[in-house]
């Protein structure tokens, strides 16, 4: 079964420090591999988006990283803003397949 | 540029009633894709059209049935509603083949 595993589930920060986020994904053959930030009780926003050739891609302060070979993923937030808070999602999209599989999300939370 | 359109926004329906919900793709996209997103959760994919056709379905029962029409907007219509078919309900477009954008949902309660 396809499966799109994030960490942590939430996240608290200190408005301009760094964070990492994880996505684990079990999803074969593999497509791509998206971010999305979804504010609450919003649709999801695309922040980037990684083919299986590409292994890193910036947005801004938003760098995402992809290793194809051991099905991970990470999203680095740099300088962070209270703005940034909201749920990060990691989106997989197999070979073939027209279906997005999403992780749960990791949501961030930035304090002054 | 308008992106991705969803009427309505907010909708309380009763159990075992019907509902029909509706979107309009972002220009240039031919491509609607439907996600049921229940609170705390992720979306899981309900079904894609593409020349009004039904390209790929999700595991949903078949109370959920879509359309689309040949301007590339799309309904999805729900049928006997449950308690549990409470959720955000998101439609996404895209141009054949990459890039979904998603519209900003209409949260469905049902009581």
């Amino acid at each position: 079964k396809n499966q799109v595993e994030q960490s942590p589930q939430s996240l608290i920060i200190l408005e301009g420090k760094n964070c990492t986020l994880q996505c684990n994904y079990t999803v074969s053959p593999f497509s791509n591999l998206r971010w999305y930030k979804q504010d609450t009780g919003r649709g999801p926003v695309s922040l980037t988006i990684m083919t299986f050739s590409e292994n890193t891609k910036s947005n801004g302060r938003y760098t995402a990283t992809l290793d194809a070979d051991t099905k991970q993923s990470s999203l680095h937030i740099t300088s962070s803003q209270l703005s940034d808070s909201a749920s990060y999602i990691c989106v997989v999209s197999g070979a073939g397949s027209y279906q997005l599989t999403f992780g749960k999300g990791t949501k961030l939370s930035v304090i002054p | 540029d308008a992106g991705v359109t969803q009427s309505p926004t907010h909708l309380i329906k009763t159990r075992g009633q019907q509902v029909t919900l509706r979107c309009s793709p972002k220009s240039g996209h031919d491509t609607v894709s439907w996600y049921q997103q229940a609170l705390g959760q992720g979306p899981q994919f309900i079904f894609q059209y593409y020349e009004e056709e039904e390209r790929q379905r999700g595991n949903f029962p078949d109370r959920f049935s879509g359309h689309q029409f040949p301007n590339y907007s799309s309904e999805l219509n729900v049928n006997a509603l449950l308690l549990g078919d409470s959720a955000l309900y998101l439609c996404a477009s895209s141009p054949t083949g990459y890039g979904y954008t998603f519209g900003s949902g209409t949260r469905l309660t049902v009581v």
